[in-house]
C-alpha cells in the first residue's frame, strides 16, 4: 500500500504558484519523498526528490517539514501544461522497499 | 536519447490469447520494473527485475510472468488473457538505491475481448 495521502484533486489559477501537500507519518529517517506526475496517460515524468533538506530544481520546490512527516510540492508559476496527476512517493532502500508504489495521486487542474 | 522504448504501443487480445510486452531501456540501468494502470487509478506493480538475472514478484503479479532477457531488456508475459488484464502497461528503469530516479516509458495499451 501507499505510504502517503494527498488530496484527490486541486486547481490553480495560471501563473499562480501551486503547492500540493502530502502526508507520510510513517515516513522512516532512511526513506525519501518522491513527486511525480502524469499528464494525460503518458509515462509519470519524475520532478523531484529528498531526503531533510528543502530541495529546488528547474522544475519544481519540495519542502519537507523538520519531522519529516510531510511535504509539499511547490509550482512556482503554474502553467496549463502543469495540469496533470501528481504522486507523492516514500521509497525506501533494499528489495521491495526500493520500489516505487503509487497511490492515487492529486489532479491539479491549471485553469486560465 | 531513447531512454525506455515499449513495443507494442497499442495491442487488442482475444480472450484466452497470449502475447508479450516488451521494454529496452539505454540508459545502462540496473533496475527494471512493469507496472499496470488502470482507469482512473495510480500505477500498481506488477514485477520487477533489481539486477540482471533476479525477478521478484509486486503487487499484482497472478497472471503475468516475466524475463530479465539481459541488461537492457525486460519482457512481460500474458501466457492466457483475459479481460480483467485490460489496462496500459508501463516499464520503467533505473540505477539502484533510493536516491535515483526512474524513468518510464509511453506505455502499451492492452485491450483484452
Amino acid at each position: 500500500d501507499a505510504k502517503t495521502t494527498q488530496p484527490t484533486s486541486m486547481d490553480c489559477a495560471e501563473g499562480r504558484a501551486a503547492n500540493l501537500p502530502c502526508n507520510h507519518s510513517t515516513i522512516s529517517g532512511n526513506e525519501y519523498v518522491y513527486w511525480y506526475r502524469q499528464i494525460h496517460s503518458q509515462g509519470p515524468q519524475y520532478i523531484i526528490h529528498g531526503l531533510k533538506n528543502n530541495e529546488t530544481n528547474e522544475m519544481a520546490s519540495l519542502i519537507i517539514t523538520e519531522d519529516r512527516k510531510s511535504s509539499t510540492l511547490i509550482l512556482p508559476h503554474a502553467t496549463l501544461r502543469d495540469t496533470a496527476v501528481y504522486y507523492c512517493i516514500v521509497r525506501g532502500y533494499g528489495g521491495s522497499q526500493g520500489n516505487l508504489i503509487f497511490g492515487k495521486g492529486t489532479k491539479l487542474s491549471v485553469k486560465p | 536519447n531513447a531512454g525506455v522504448t515499449q513495443t507494442p504501443k497499442f495491442q487488442v487480445l482475444k480472450t484466452g490469447q497470449s502475447m508479450t510486452l516488451q521494454c529496452a531501456q539505454d540508459m545502462n540501468h540496473n533496475s527494471m520494473y512493469w507496472y499496470r494502470q488502470d482507469p482512473g487509478m495510480g500505477l500498481r506493480l506488477i514485477y520487477y527485475s533489481a539486477s540482471e538475472g533476479t525477478t521478484d514478484k509486486g503487487e499484482v503479479p497472478n497472471g503475468y510472468n516475466v524475463s530479465r532477457l539481459n541488461k537492457r531488456e525486460f519482457s512481460l508475459r500474458l501466457e492466457s488473457a483475459a479481460p480483467s488484464q485490460t489496462s496500459v502497461y508501463f516499464c520503467a528503469s533505473s540505477e539502484a538505491g533510493m536516491n535515483t530516479e526512474a524513468f518510464f516509458g509511453q506505455g502499451t495499451r492492452l485491450t483484452v475481448v
